[in-house]
């Protein structure tokens, strides 16, 4: 079965760039679209990015201008930049896969990483 | 975006209990609607998609329903190992937005 799994610093300084990557194994990464999520202390979950297979992205415009989401197919796995950073960017960063379907309705996020917290300080 | 919301925002309940979280969005999604549960320090689960539609591999205990605006996940004869945190999320548009999770616990 297909499993992620996130790596990256745990500790980044302010102003600097987050960089995480999200390792897929057990299946291809064809036909999905690659997907990063975050969650603050005390915040819900907030989707990020994405990517699909064979290299459109989409961003949350609230992040839009910070963030790069990169695709290598050949090692199996997906890549998440966020320039910039504060305090307000430490979160447990999550990656997920999302599959589309053809009936209406079908378009979910699974499997998911356990994630990797990520915090920002000097 | 869309806003998501949840209720309640925690519950106490027993082994066996009915247990019932409500998922509005702020506009309507039709069915693109999504259950999961998630445990502190694992990844989460997705549970329902498209609002009542089983994941692979979930009890039966679990159910969804609802379209439009208003959903609901139930979880029939809770098991001890359904004391975790739910939440939903919508995929109708991007950015994908989430609910607050309800977190169930311990009576």
């Amino acid at each position: 079965q297909v499993q992620l799994k996130e790596s990256g610093p745990g500790l980044v300084k302010p102003s600097e760039t987050l960089s995480l990557t999200c390792t897929v194994s057990g299946g291809s990464m064809n036909n999905y679209y690659w997907t990063w999520i975050r969650q603050a202390p005390g915040k819900r979950l907030e989707w990020i990015g994405e990517i699909y297979y064979r290299g459109s992205t989409k961003y949350n415009p609230s992040l839009k201008s910070r963030v790069t989401v990169s695709l290598d197919t050949s090692k199996t796995q997906f890549s998440l930049r966020l320039t910039s950073v504060t305090a307000a960017d430490t979160a447990f960063y999550y990656c997920a896969r999302r599959g589309v379907g053809a009936t209406q309705g079908t378009d979910w996020l699974d499997p998911w990483g356990q994630g990797t917290l990520v915090t920002v300080s000097s | 975006d869309i806003q998501m919301t949840q209720s309640p925002s925690s519950l106490s309940a027993s082994v066996g209990d009915i247990v019932t979280i409500t998922c509005r969005a702020s506009q309507s999604i039709a069915n693109y609607l999504n259950w999961y549960q998630h445990k502190v320090g694992e990844a989460p689960k997705l549970l329902l998609y498209a609002a009542s539609n089983f994941h692979i591999g979930v009890p039966s205990r679990f159910s969804g329903s609802g379209s439009g605006t208003n959903f609901t996940l139930t979880i029939s004869r809770l098991q001890r190992e359904d004391f975790a945190s739910y939440f939903c999320q919508q995929s109708y548009n991007t950015p994908f937005t989430f609910g607050p999770g309800t977190k169930v616990d311990f009576k």
